[in-house]
């Protein structure tokens, strides 16, 4: 079964630094999203992406984060300046049509130090 | 606001039993619900769906159940094993294509 592959499995980057985290969505898959989820907490929103531009995004994705889609298979999402408070599990997710569920990864866990 | 919630936190049961995982949202104008389950150290893995049309649908073992009167979902896992264990999330979709909105989980612990 087609899967979400994510990379690197663990990052562990200082503060202030910049992280990219790497998502290979399920190829035929036209939706494209990132989650965060800090431990203990619920999974929430970060951004979509669709027909190469952002079509929606939380209060969380501010002008530090940015996605791009650089090939027809990465999906990459940018953490500029990286605080303390970026630690937490990022989890990239694709969807084919829009009647079909959000698949995700097993995630990106960030360890800001 | 916008949330999901579930009832309760953590839900023991004993190997075989049912299990019933319950979930209440707030935005009436949402239309499509998943559960998931998250096991440790993996992303969320999709179980079932449901469309605002519907008030049943059942899967292999699962089934889940809408309330858009009350506005509650449920997950109901028949025969439960050991290997069910993991916290379950439903998610809401306001609209077709916006992002999920998931609720803080519930824990299912299964002894055999």
């Amino acid at each position: 079964e087609p899967e979400v592959t994510q990379t690197p499995s663990h990052q562990v980057t200082q503060m202030g630094q910049e992280v990219i985290l790497r998502c290979v969505p399920i190829s035929n898959h036209l939706y494209f999203y990132w989650y965060r989820q800090i431990l203990g907490q619920k999974v929430e929103f970060l951004v979509s992406f669709y027909n190469n531009e952002i079509s929606e995004k939380s209060e969380i994705f501010d002008d530090q984060f940015s996605v791009e889609r650089p090939d027809g298979s990465n999906f990459t999402l940018k953490i500029r300046s990286t605080k303390l408070e970026d630690s937490a599990m990022y989890f990239c997710a694709s969807r084919g049509r829009s009647n079909q569920p959000q698949h995700f990864g097993d995630g990106t866990r960030l360890s800001i130090l | 606001g916008e949330s999901v919630g579930l009832h309760l936190p953590t839900l023991s049961v004993q190997e075989g039993d049912n299990s019933i995982i319950n979930c209440a949202y707030s935005n009436s104008a949402s239309d499509y619900f998943i559960w998931y389950k998250q096991e440790s150290g993996k992303g969320p893995q999709f179980i079932i769906d449901i469309r605002s049309n519907m008030d049943k649908r059942q899967g292999q073992r699962v089934t889940v159940l809408l309330n858009k009167t009350v506005k509650h979902l449920s997950l109901q896992i028949a025969a439960t094993q050991p290997g069910d264990s993991a916290v379950y999330f439903c998610a809401e979709n306001p609209q077709a294509g916006t992002a999920l909105i998931f609720g803080k989980g519930t824990t299912l612990s299964v002894s055999s």
